[in-house]
């Protein structure tokens, strides 16, 4: 099956700075998702990006398909923005381990 | 309804006991699947329906786990003979046509524990 790997694991910022999390793919996906998974287990949607580029405020993210891999860019970071950012994609939907932010006043 | 929902919340289970978690996927939807999230990890494919026909089952762990989707819409996922590997959370999404092409939408899951 596809192997999903994100990266940082880990991320601690400063409110206020920037952060870029990374996605890789074992292999090609069409159905690429970006979800923020909340203090109460809550996955949200913040981006269905099988390609492209997506704003949504001070979230953006870029999928570039033909090399596997996909960035979500978080700007400006607020203490809401918090908790764990996971990918997914695939016939099966194959999460990654996440990321787990933590932004700090 | 405006999302998908699913019950109980969180249920305890004693060991050996069988449960059966609900989930009502968004009005319309198509694909719904199912998924097992451990503690600290990603959530976990289980099995997926496309209308009422169950088109893969092939991450569902044990025979003790059983999915069903009967008229289509809302779907069933039953535990038999609990273990205490079995606690995690569970979680229903839907996608609006088939699986390969569209977003999902996830549900607040179910929280399952077994003592």
């Amino acid at each position: 099956g596809i192997q999903v790997e994100q990266s940082p694991p880990d991320l601690i910022l400063q409110e206020g700075a920037n952060s870029t999390l990374r996605c890789n793919f074992s292999d090609s996906v069409n159905n690429l998702q970006w979800f923020h998974q909340n203090p109460w287990g809550q996955l949200i949607n913040l981006f269905y990006i099988p390609s492209g580029t997506k704003q949504n405020g001070r979230l953006s993210a870029t999928t570039v398909a033909t090399e596997r891999y996909s960035l979500l860019y978080i700007s400006s970071s607020q203490t809401t923005d918090s908790g764990v950012y996971f990918c997914a994609g695939g016939n099966d939907m194959r999460f990654g381990a996440g990321t787990r932010l933590t932004v700090k006043p | 309804g405006a999302g998908v929902s699913q019950s109980p919340r969180y249920k305890v289970a004693k060991r050996g006991q069988d449960v059966a978690l609900r989930c009502d996927p968004i009005s319309g939807h198509v694909s719904l699947f199912w998924y097992q999230q451990a503690l600290g990890q990603g959530p976990e494919f289980l099995t997926y329906f496309q209308n009422e026909a169950q088109l893969d089952k092939s991450g569902l762990p044990s025979d003790r786990f059983f999915a069903e989707r009967p008229e289509g819409s809302v779907s069933t996922l039953k535990i038999q003979r609990t273990q205490q590997e079995d606690s995690a959370v569970y979680l229903c999404a839907s996608s609006l046509a088939s699986r390969a092409y569209n977003e999902q939408f996830f549900g607040p899951g179910t929280r399952l524990t077994v003592l």
